[in-house]
């Protein structure tokens, strides 16, 4: 069936350092992918999101790009801050379904 | 600044009780969800609804059921909580097949 593999966390990472947090994606069709964002205490926001292959999303300083032929989704970031602090959740969804499948989240913690 | 809003933050609860844990969107939107947040998990879908009145199971209905009589509002019912449904539960609501917006969750505790 369709999934959503996210690396293990917790991630930690230093002031200004660079990130990527790998997901890849099983699915029999052509899906969206997105990618959520939650901090501490809160409900889960969208990050970013990519409706096609080859299209990138990009927001606050994060972008990802939908590869179809990697089957790949993976978030970058080229300088993270201690705001950044949060867990990261990839998600796929069917044009015309409902049901988001989302992978089990990537915590980060970046260091001062 | 569309809203999603869920009644309780932190809620503890007794096993056998019966728990209703209500959602509310303020944004007109046609689609609700619950899902239930566990480490190492991620997010798993308990129901969904498409409309007033209409419903649908998600992965993992068993021992919850739902009621959505508005169209803003969408309550999730433990029957008989068990220490199993311990956990956080996100509601979340969206139009058309688009961009979730999530509440804050309720960390829910079944002693």
């Amino acid at each position: 069936g369709d999934s959503v593999t996210q690396m293990e966390g917790p991630v930690t990472l230093s002031e200004e350092a660079f990130l990527t947090i790998n997901c890849t994606y099983t699915a029999t069709g052509y899906p969206s992918l997105f990618w959520y964002v939650q901090y501490p205490g809160e409900g889960l926001q969208l990050l970013l999101k990519a409706t096609k292959a080859d299209d990138k999303g990009s927001n606050k300083g994060f972008e990802a790009t939908y590869r179809k032929e990697t089957t790949s989704f993976h978030l970058e970031k080229g300088s993270v801050q201690v705001s950044d602090s949060a867990v990261y959740f990839c998600a796929l969804l069917y044009s015309g379904t409902y049901k988001y499948i989302f992978g089990t989240g990537t915590r980060l913690k970046v260091l001062a | 600044d569309v809203k999603v809003t869920q009644s309780s933050r932190y809620l503890v609860k007794r096993t056998g009780e019966k728990v209703f844990l209500e959602c509310v969107q303020d944004m007109d939107h046609e689609n609700m969800f619950w899902y239930r947040q566990d480490p190492g998990l991620g997010l798993r879908l308990i129901y969904f609804s498409y409309d007033v009145k209409m419903k649908e199971k998600g992965d993992i209905p068993e021992g919850y059921s739902v009621s959505r009589e508005k169209k803003e509002r969408f309550s999730l019912i433990l029957e008989s909580a068990s220490t199993n449904q311990t956990s956080m539960y996100l509601c979340a609501s969206t139009e058309g097949v688009n961009e979730q917006f999530f509440g804050p969750g309720t960390r829910l505790t079944v002693l």
